[in-house]
């Protein structure tokens, strides 16, 4: 059982190439999102899906999309990569709906990006 | 709007004191609330959570936190820390069906 994982780990891009991460789950939870880190902000929620097909922005959704075609995957696409888009960004993941286990999110390995 | 605060950037405590980590946060209905460590060049991982029933909630490493909900508060409490629980700590509050906000993190640091 592999949980979330994230690919890649590292990644170097230069301001407005456009890259993909990807992140699955095989848990079968309905509830993904992304988030990203960055010193003294904490955890920042960039867009969040809660079943197949069906996605909502968060807090910071400039410059990311994300699109949700099978239950399992949940890639966040930067179209032009900004330096301010540098940081760490983690998947994460959960059964989603109001149970004793919903919510409890899974967190994938992170994704360290570096926007020259 | 949903939003999560940590007044506390920094912590520092000696080891073997006690511990309170405070969170207030903002959220329109029935509140599920998180609280989660991550240590230095780690991963996240869930402390404890509130979902419904009794207030005080207990959670792994010793840790335990209380919701009060005329406060808007889930602060996350250790009687006695060791130098291990140096880590930044982050409160989170979501809903059923609904997305998870993070506070902006406490980051604790033991004095030996």
């Amino acid at each position: 059982n592999a949980g979330v994982t994230q690919t890649p780990k590292f990644q170097v891009l230069k301001t407005g190439q456009s890259m993909t991460l990807q992140c699955a789950q095989d848990m079968n939870h309905e509830y993904m999102s992304w988030y990203r880190q960055d010193p003294g902000m904490g955890l920042r929620l960039i867009h969040y899906s809660v079943g197949a097909g069906i996605t909502d922005q968060g807090e910071v959704p400039n410059g990311y999309n994300v699109s949700r075609s099978t239950t399992e995957d949940f890639p966040l696409r930067l179209l032009s990569a900004a330096p301010s888009q540098t940081s760490v960004y983690f998947c994460a993941s959960s059964y989603g709906r109001g149970n004793s286990g919903a919510n409890v999110l899974t967190f994938g390995a992170g994704s360290r990006l570096t926007v020259l | 709007a949903q939003s999560v605060t940590q007044p506390d950037i920094h912590i520092t405590v000696s080891e073997g004191a006690s511990l309170e980590l405070r969170c207030n946060y903002s959220y329109g209905a029935t509140p599920y609330l998180f609280w989660y460590v991550q240590s230095p060049g780690q991963g996240l991982q869930l402390l404890l959570k509130y979902f419904s029933g009794d207030t005080l909630v207990q959670g792994i490493k010793g840790f335990e936190a209380e919701f009060k909900r005329s406060q808007s508060s889930f602060n996350l409490r250790k009687p006695s820390v060791h130098w291990s629980d140096a880590a930044e700590y982050f409160c989170a509050v979501g809903g059923r069906d609904d997305k998870i906000i993070f506070g902006k993190g406490t980051r604790l640091h033991i004095l030996p």
